[in-house]
């Protein structure tokens, strides 16, 4: 069981909007950045974002990040069927000394 | 372009010592900026990481492995090496080796290898 707490699952219609959240804790999500990654059954994760919101070149403005507190959220917004993957949210842990990921949340685009 | 490349064996007995060299192309590996790890993903599970290092040889390893975990650097040859000794079942994984850049600690690894899948098993 993860620190970083996700859905397992959601879902949602192409082209719609949808929010994948990651729950933490003062010691990780509250204390530093979160990055956001996607992950194809058989390829390399790639990041999608880092600090909390900033997208690497290449990721399209789709994707988006924020962090609240200790919470963060991933928003991919015009859907495409493309996106159906797993994702995770990663950070540092200054309790444990760890780089913690969240538990994937499995994207369906339906 | 960076690309990373991970190789060793496939397999590995319980209680053995897996070994895995992680080869840097299209960058130095001594860049200031960048640090080199490991994160492996065993089967139907999620993302772990394993351990993080910088050029000068300093380590950073996941509390939970610690104990058998080593990672070290060969800048000479522009690569890096994981050994994880006394493996059991559950060190079955995919096993990436990742860059992180500017920022320790951290958790935006921006460059993955491929992945190598390590079975433990007699």
């Amino acid at each position: 069981q993860s620190v970083l707490t996700q859905p397992p699952s959601v879902s949602a219609a192409p082209g719609q909007k949808v929010t994948i959240s990651c729950s933490g804790s003062l010691s990780n999500i509250g204390d530093t950045y979160v990055s956001w990654y996607q992950l194809f059954p058989g390829t390399a994760p790639k990041l999608l974002i880092y600090e909390n919101y900033k997208r690497p070149s290449g990721i399209p403005d789709r994707f988006s990040g924020s962090k609240s507190g200790t919470s963060a959220t991933l928003d991919i917004t015009g859907l495409l069927a493309g996106d159906e993957a797993i994702y995770h949210c990663a950070t540092w842990d200054s309790g444990v000394g760890s780089v913690l990921f969240g538990g994937g949340t499995r994207l369906a685009v339906l | 372009q960076l690309q990373l490349q991970e190789s060793g064996p496939g397999l590995v007995k319980p209680s053995e010592t897996l070994s895995l060299t992680c080869s840097v192309s299209g960058g130095s590996i001594s860049r200031s900026t960048s640090y080199w790890g490991w994160i492996r993903q065993p089967p139907g599970k999620g993302l772990e990481w394993v351990g993080t290092i910088y050029y000068t040889g300093g380590t950073y390893y996941n509390p939970s492995l610690k104990s058998r975990v080593t990672i070290s650097i060969d800048m000479s040859k522009n690569l890096f090496s994981l050994k994880l000794k006394s493996v059991i079942s559950a060190d079955t994984a995919l096993y990436h080796c990742v860059r992180l850049e500017d920022q320790w600690p951290g958790a935006a690894f921006d460059r993955w290898g491929p992945g190598t899948l390590v079975t433990v098993s007699s």
